[in-house]
């Protein structure tokens, strides 16, 4: 049971260059998430799908999008990376509700330089 | 403010000895987790909670509602406990999904 994979697990940008971070998870689980974290902080949320079907921004949106592909997939894409975008980014799913099951992928260390 | 304070931020312990990691939040929850994040960056989920106790092993963590406190405690402290403990809640407001607010993390350091 691999739970929640994360693809890539490092990758150096430079400042305007694109890409997308892959997340899958194989737990049939409804609520997918992403996250940044940064030191000194804890993680905050970029945006979370509550469902197939829905997403929604989290409290650090800004300079992503995201595509819930369907119910196992959830990518996150940065369109112009700038260096603010360096970070590590985890991707997580849960059973809707309290959110029992809390599972993480292994992160993606991201350099924008 | 931060809505979740963990305290301390470090703490360093002698192998054997007993640990109290401390968690308060400022806003009503549905649920607490407490986590583990190993140096190579992995996070795995130790605990959900929304009352009383849950003991796994050598590990237990309590929470107060009222008093918007929790704890997690290790026994017997070992090596392999070192890592980075993370609380984080669940607010009583989310209705669908479990969005999560974190704690900074308390770096746990257990010398033999």
């Amino acid at each position: 049971n691999a739970g929640v994979t994360q693809t890539p697990k490092f990758q150096v940008l430079k400042t305007g260059q694109s890409m997308t971070l892959q997340c899958a998870q194989d737990m049939n689980h409804n609520s997918m998430y992403w996250y940044r974290q940064d030191p000194g902080m804890g993680l905050r949320l970029i945006y979370y799908s509550a469902s197939e079907g829905t997403t929604d921004k989290g409290e650090v949106p800004n300079g992503y999008n995201v595509s819930r592909l369907n119910k196992r997939e959830f990518s996150l894409r940065l369109e112009s990376a700038a260096p603010s975008q360096t970070s590590v980014y985890f991707c997580a799913s849960s059973v809707s509700g309290r959110g029992y099951g809390y599972t993480f992928g292994s992160g993606t260390r991201l350099t924008v330089v | 403010k931060n809505e979740v304070e963990q305290s301390p931020q470090n703490l360093t312990a002698q192998e054997g000895e007993f640990i109290t990691i401390n968690c308060s939040y400022s806003v009503g929850i549905s649920a607490l987790h407490w986590l583990q994040q190993h140096p190579g960056g992995g996070i795995v989920s130790l605990f959900m909670l929304s009352s009383g106790k849950k003991k796994h092993g050598r590990l237990i963590a309590t929470i107060n509602i009222q008093e918007k406190h929790s704890s997690l405690h290790i026994t017997a402290s070992h090596p392999r406990d070192s890592a980075v403990y993370i609380c984080a809640v669940r607010s009583e407001r989310e209705t669908s999904g479990s969005r999560l607010t974190f704690g900074e993390g308390t770096q746990l350091t257990v010398n033999p």
